[in-house]
Parts: C-alpha cells; structure tokens; sequence
C-alpha cells in the first residue's frame, strides 16, 4: 500500500521568512515517483516537480527546492524568502512505476502575510 | 500549446439531476486521470482512461458513476441521480504517456454543488 503524509495542515509565515513543507511517503516499491503540486486560491493545480526514486539529488528552482532522502522516506519542500503570491496549498504525491494513481497527501495550507 | 480544459467550471444540480462533467486533454496527450477532492482533503483517484477504453476505475463508486473517453470529444464523467454527498472539486489530469516516469498535468477543475 502507498501513503502520503502532511503532517503539517496550515502554516503562516511573513513574508521573507524561509518555509519548509515536510512529505513522509510509504511505499513496497523500488520504482516510484514523488510529485509537489500547488493549489492556489483560485483553485487550479499547478504541476512543480516530479522526482523518480532513484535520483536523489536535489533540486532547486529559484526560489524552491527540494530535498529528497529515501533513508527517511521523505520529499520536503523549502520556500526561500517567501512571497504572499506563495499562499496556496502545497500537496506531495506518490506513485508506483507501476501504477496509474498519484496517491496524494491531505496538503498543507500556506499563508503568507505581509 | 493549450493546457488541460475542463467545463464547466462550476456546477450546480439538484439532488436526483445529472451531472455531466467534460475534460479535454493536452494536445498530444492520450492518458486521461479523473481525481475527486472533497473539503478538506487531498485528491481521490477516480479513474484511468486511454482512447475508448476504461483502464483503471478502481477508485470510482460503485453506482450512478460512469466515465468515458471517446475516440473523437472530450473525456466525460457523468453522475446519475446526484446527492449532496457529491459536492465535490472534480479534477482531470491527462499525461503523454502510461508509465510513472512522467508528469500529470491538471485542469483547472470542475466545482459540483449539489443542493
């Protein structure tokens, strides 16, 4: 069975201030995928990284980044100097190479404050 | 190169209507995804269709739940004799190819209310 967890549900910051958004998966497989994506207020889902399990460097994208640690199963997202256009809930996502589904977690809710 | 299209954006039926939600994929995009997310929750994998055939429905309810990706239009899921437990955002995805090792991307999502 696959599981993603969200520990954290909301989580308010100002703006500037650095954000860590942490994912612990579970999975059998040797073979999957971990995904973040963010929901802004308007409502869509916005696609910002796919990591396949064997590669765990990671990974930076301007003002995000990535860390991924099989040793702990876990796929955490930190937000550097964080902007209020940043608000949105962040889901992590698993899936099996052998699967069809991206199993989400439950999201956290980020707000960023002025 | 246009984006996951989904209508209509929001829905409103009462309860015992019909409800038709339709999703277009990417260009070049054969693999369609159809996920539920209820208030406060992540996203439910529904089901999983290529051109004309049903793969994977093992996340769909068991009734009044059905879904269809046509050789020609948009993929279709249609909820018969709806219940306010239905209220939900209905996503599409669709991606280029089958495996794991690819992105999934989203539409904006349909917004079902159901009063």
């Amino acid at each position: 069975a696959q599981k993603v967890t969200q520990a954290q549900t909301e989580i308010s910051v100002v703006e500037k201030e650095d954000v860590t958004l942490d994912c612990v998966y579970e999975t059998r497989d040797t073979t999957y995928y971990l995904f973040w994506y963010k929901q802004p207020p308007s409502g869509e889902l916005v696609f910002l990284i796919r990591r396949n399990s064997f590669d765990e460097q990671n990974e930076i994208s301007g003002r995000y980044s990535w860390n991924f640690q099989k040793s702990t199963s876990s796929f955490n997202f930190t937000i550097t100097a964080s902007q209020v256009v940043d608000s949105a809930v962040y889901f992590c996502a698993l899936r099996s190479n052998s699967g069809y589904a991206l199993n989400f977690g439950k999201g956290t809710s980020l707000l960023v404050t002025p | 190169n246009a984006g996951v299209m989904q209508n209509p954006r929001h829905l409103v039926r009462r309860r015992g209507q019909e409800a038709r939600l339709r999703c277009s994929p990417m260009k070049g995009h054969s693999h369609v995804y159809w996920y539920r997310q209820l208030p406060e929750e992540g996203l439910k994998f529904m089901v999983y269709l290529q051109k004309e055939n049903i793969i994977d429905e093992s996340g769909m309810p068991k009734e009044r739940f059905s879904a269809e990706f046509p050789k020609e239009g948009p993929s279709i899921l249609r909820i018969q004799q709806v219940v306010r437990g239905d209220s939900a955002a209905y996503f599409c995805a669709s991606s280029p190819l089958e495996s794991g090792n690819t992105e999934a991307f989203f539409g904006q999502g349909t917004r079902l209310t159901v009063v």
